[in-house]
C-alpha cells in the first residue's frame, strides 16, 4: 500500500507570505493527524481528523494556521501569515480506527520562514 | 494529562556494543507505549508497540522495550548495534482517544 505522502518536501517563504501543506494518507485511514517539531524540541501535536472532523484542534498555535480535510480524504494545512516562529517540520500521520493503531508518518515538510 | 520524558538527547555507542534508550511517562489513565525511528531525511516508522499482555515487546531490527508500570518506564535496547541504527529514536504514548505525545527524542549515534 501507498505511504502517507507530503507536499512539499520543503519550503522556503518570507514572514507575511502563506504557505499551504498538503497531507495525503493511506487510503482507507479515517484518522488524520498533523505534528511540528520546532528544531531541538519535541514533536508537538497541532490536531486530529476523523474523516473530514475535527476531533481535536488544541495544539493548533493561533488562528493564522487553518487545516481542513474535505471529503475526509487528504488535508491541507494553510499558514497565513507565516512569522519566524512558524519554521520547522510539519508532519502529517494517519491511523486506523482503534485506539491503539500506530501512526503511519509522512517524510515531513521542512516549512522556512525568513 | 500525559507526558514522555526522554532522559538522554544523545547518546553514542560503539558498533556491536549494547545500548540502552531510556523513556519514562506520566499519565492518569491506562496507556499505550510505542518507540518510532526516524532516519535521515524520512519519516518516523514504528519499531514496537506494548498495548497489553507480556511486558517485554519485540520489534523491528532487533530492538526490544520492556514496560515497567511500577516505574513507569519503557526502555529501548539493543544488545548489539549496527551503523544502520544510527538515527533518533522518539518515545510515545496514547493515553486519552488517539492523542499521542512524543518524547524529545533521543540521537543515537553508533561509532564505527
Amino acid at each position: 500500500e501507498a505511504g502517507v505522502t507530503q507536499f512539499p518536501s520543503h519550503s522556503v517563504i518570507e514572514k507575511g507570505q502563506t504557505v499551504t501543506l498538503r497531507c495525503d494518507p493511506i487510503s482507507g485511514h479515517d484518522n488524520l493527524y498533523w505534528y511540528r517539531r520546532v528544531m531541538g524540541k519535541e514533536i508537538k501535536f497541532l490536531l486530529h481528523f476523523v474523516k473530514e472532523s475535527k476531533q481535536d484542534e488544541s495544539g493548533m498555535p493561533n488562528n493564522r494556521f487553518l487545516a481542513e480535510r474535505t471529503g475526509g480524504t487528504y488535508s491541507t494545512l494553510k499558514v497565513q501569515p507565516a512569522e519566524l516562529e512558524d519554521s520547522g517540520v510539519y508532519f502529517c500521520a494517519s491511523s486506523q480506527d482503534t485506539a491503539a493503531s500506530p501512526l503511519h508518518f509522512g517524510n515531513g515538510t521542512r516549512l522556512t520562514v525568513t | 494529562a500525559q507526558s514522555v520524558t526522554q532522559l538522554d538527547s544523545q547518546v553514542p555507542v560503539f558498533e556491536e556494543a549494547p545500548v540502552e534508550l531510556r523513556c519514562n511517562y506520566s499519565s492518569s489513565v491506562s496507556v499505550y507505549l510505542f518507540w518510532y525511528v526516524q532516519y535521515p531525511n524520512q519519516g518516523l516508522q514504528l519499531l514496537l508497540k506494548y498495548l497489553s499482555g507480556s511486558t517485554l515487546v519485540k520489534g523491528i531490527n532487533g530492538f526490544e522495550a520492556e514496560f515497567n508500570k511500577s516505574q513507569t518506564s519503557f526502555h529501548l535496547r539493543k544488545p548489539s548495534v549496527h551503523i544502520s541504527d544510527t538515527a533518533e529514536y522518539f518515545c510515545a504514548v496514547i493515553g486519552g482517544y488517539q492523542k499521542v505525545t512524543f518524547g524529545i527524542g533521543t540521537k543515537l549515534q553508533v561509532i564505527p
